[in-house]
């Protein structure tokens, strides 16, 4: 079946410091890709959906410099926590839709990141 | 995009038992997905039903859809405990748009 990572699996960091989260499709190509955050015993909220090749787009209420995503190829796409603060403390999950069949969504085993 | 709606949102069983939830959506839609969630885990895609199809299996799995009243149904026959866990539903319009999820249902399976 269609495999999606995320690295790192969880983080700690220093608030004011910077966090990259990678999301990788291991055997698809996924020109889309989403990105998500959930608070614990919550729903997924969607943050972001990024495209390879362009600019991601962004849900009302998040901040896109706060929240960097770049989509450089069709199997990676990085989220960037920029000056994180404990607030931003969460789960972070990402999706990939495969290039080929695109009628379902693959989610990645998510990200939990705690800012100090 | 839309949301699927879970109902209940908590159901607790004993093991061997059948777990039932539904889902409810507003508008059309390609095919509708079920996915679950263990605590602190990604999401795992369950089954996809397409809106031509009325019913599903797959294992212990058994997923109906009702175009007409909007509404899916997912059955797990003799739950094990490690069925627990949050199972969402995420009705599918278009390629290139996100899945949007509800609050889901929480099912604990006791032993």
């Amino acid at each position: 079946g269609a495999v999606v990572s995320q690295h790192p699996s969880r983080v700690i960091c220093k608030s004011g410091t910077s966090v990259k989260i990678e999301c990788r499709s291991l055997d698809f190509q996924a020109t889309t890709m989403f990105w998500y955050r959930q608070f614990p015993k919550q729903s997924l909220m969607l943050m972001a959906t990024s495209n390879e090749g362009s600019k991601a787009t962004y849900e009302q209420g998040v901040e896109k410099d706060k929240f960097l995503i770049n989509h450089a190829s069709l199997t990676l796409s990085t989220l960037t926590v920029t000056s994180a603060h404990p607030e931003d403390s969460s789960f972070y999950i990402c999706s990939a839709e495969p290039d080929r069949g695109r009628e379902t969504q693959y989610f990645g085993p998510g990200t939990r990141l705690l800012v100090l | 995009s839309q949301q699927g709606e879970e109902d209940p949102q908590a159901l607790s069983i004993q093991e061997g038992e059948n777990a039932t939830m539904n889902c409810s959506y507003k508008t059309s839609i390609n095919n509708l997905q079920w996915y679950r969630q263990n605590s602190g885990r990604g999401l795992v895609h369950l089954i996809l039903i397409r809106s031509n199809e009325r019913e599903k299996h797959s294992g212990r799995l058994r997923v109906t859809l009702d175009t007409s009243k909007k509404s899916s149904s997912l059955l797990i026959t003799a739950s094990r405990a490690a069925d627990t866990a949050s199972y969402f539903c995420a009705p599918f319009n278009q390629a290139g748009t996100a899945l949007i999820f509800g609050k889901g249902t929480t099912l604990s399976v006791s032993s």
